[in-house]
Parts: C-alpha cells; structure tokens; sequence
C-alpha cells in the first residue's frame, strides 16, 4: 500500500477482553513504532521495532501490552484484560530504517473504547 | 531521558496574519533531530519541518520556518500567511535515541 494501515480504524470492546490492533508499515521500512494518545494529549511512546526485534520497548506501561512483528513488517499489539483506561487512539509509524533523519510516515491509528 | 515540552495549549491566530507555536525539550545527547507534526481531525500525522541539530541554519519550507536555539533547547515554529487549512493541533517532536512528542498546541484561524 501507498501508506501505513492500521486495522480495525475503531474498536469497542468490553473491560477484561482481550484486543488486537494491526499495523501494516510502508514496504520496505524496517522501523515500526507504536504510540497512545489520549483524548487531548500528545502521543506517547509504547515501542520500537528494528526489523523482527523490539529495539525498546521501555514505554509498554504494564505487562498487559505487548507487540509482536514476527516477519519485520506486519505488527500487531495485543492488550489483555482491557480497562477503561486503555481507551485512547494508537498509532503506529514507519519508517525507511532507525536514522534519527529519516521520515516517519503515520497512519491514521485504532481508535479503542474500553467500555 | 528526553522530554518535550509544548507550554501553549492553545492558539489563535487572524488568516494571513503570522504565529508562533513555542517548544522545549530537554536532552543530554548531541545528536538528535527535531520535528513538527501537524495533526488535523482526520487523526493523520503530516510532517511540517524537521531541524537537524547540528545545522545551525533555520530550517525553512514555504510559509513554515523554525527558530532552533540549541544552546536553549528551544524549536518553536513560525507559520506566515496563515491559512484556513493550517487549523489543527501541532506537535513538537524530539528524535534521538527514543522519538518523544509533545503534548500538543491546538492552533485556531480566524477568518
């Protein structure tokens, strides 16, 4: 695709369910982060990847996020037993490789409601 | 760590009239660049401008320029002729070894 695609763009589900949230990055970009914003805020970091590995993923807040990026392009973060907290947009960006230079590209994020 | 630090919540300026969006950041290393983000309702993230730290030269692109004082930690953007379409929350952003954004400035025109 022309850009980076995020799926479901909204997602309702029910606190303590589990939820999914893909990220397909632009081809060929082997840099893929993941952000939160909340209503009014800026986003907040979650997690880097470089290629298949998680460069830094100090910005997870608790052991119910995780990502995956299992082939170093399509990645998905997985939220167990959602609260309403978790509400929020999650973005994830691309971009060509690591360098502090180069473009990150956007998509135009998950909306999840925790209700 | 790395933050940034966007101190205006909100701004207005009268279209064609020129505005001033402030930013700071604090930081430790010395190589690193700078952005802004131009985030209308759409919820799509456009890049403005970005600065690189090294470069003592003002970045520039069309009606948008930044004023970056290293030594101040300081990267405000300068928006001339502003436009309708110009109306969005813009975000500051800081990228070295983590990428950090700000909180936001939320940017009205007036016709």
């Amino acid at each position: 695709g022309a850009g980076v695609s995020q799926t479901p763009s909204n997602k309702v589900t029910e606190k303590g369910k589990y939820v999914e949230l893909r990220c397909d990055p632009i081809s060929g970009h082997t840099a893929l982060y993941w952000y939160r914003q909340s209503l009014g805020q800026g986003p907040e970091f979650l997690i880097y990847f470089q290629g298949t590995g998680a460069a830094d993923d100090s910005g997870l807040p608790n052991d119910r996020f995780f990502a995956v990026r299992p082939e170093g392009s399509v990645s998905t973060l997985k939220i167990q037993r959602t609260e309403r907290g978790d509400s929020a947009v999650y973005l994830c960006a691309s971009s060509l490789n690591g360098g502090l230079n180069t473009e990150a590209f956007f998509g135009q994020g998950t909306r999840l409601t925790v209700v | 760590a790395q933050t940034v630090t966007q101190s205006q919540p909100e701004m207005s300026v009268q279209e064609a009239e020129t505005v001033t969006l402030s930013c700071t950041y604090d930081t430790s290393e010395s190589d690193y660049y700078l952005f802004w983000y131009k985030q209308p309702p759409s919820r799509q993230m456009i890049l403005v401008i970005r600065q690189e730290a090294y470069k003592q030269q003002n970045a520039t692109e069309n009606r948008f320029s930044v004023n970056f004082q290293k030594a101040a930690k300081s990267f405000s953007l300068k928006i001339s002729d502003s436009q309708l379409g110009d109306a969005a929350m813009y975000f500051c952003a800081y990228r070295g070894n983590q990428f950090y954004f700000g909180t936001g400035t939320s940017l009205t025109v007036i016709p």
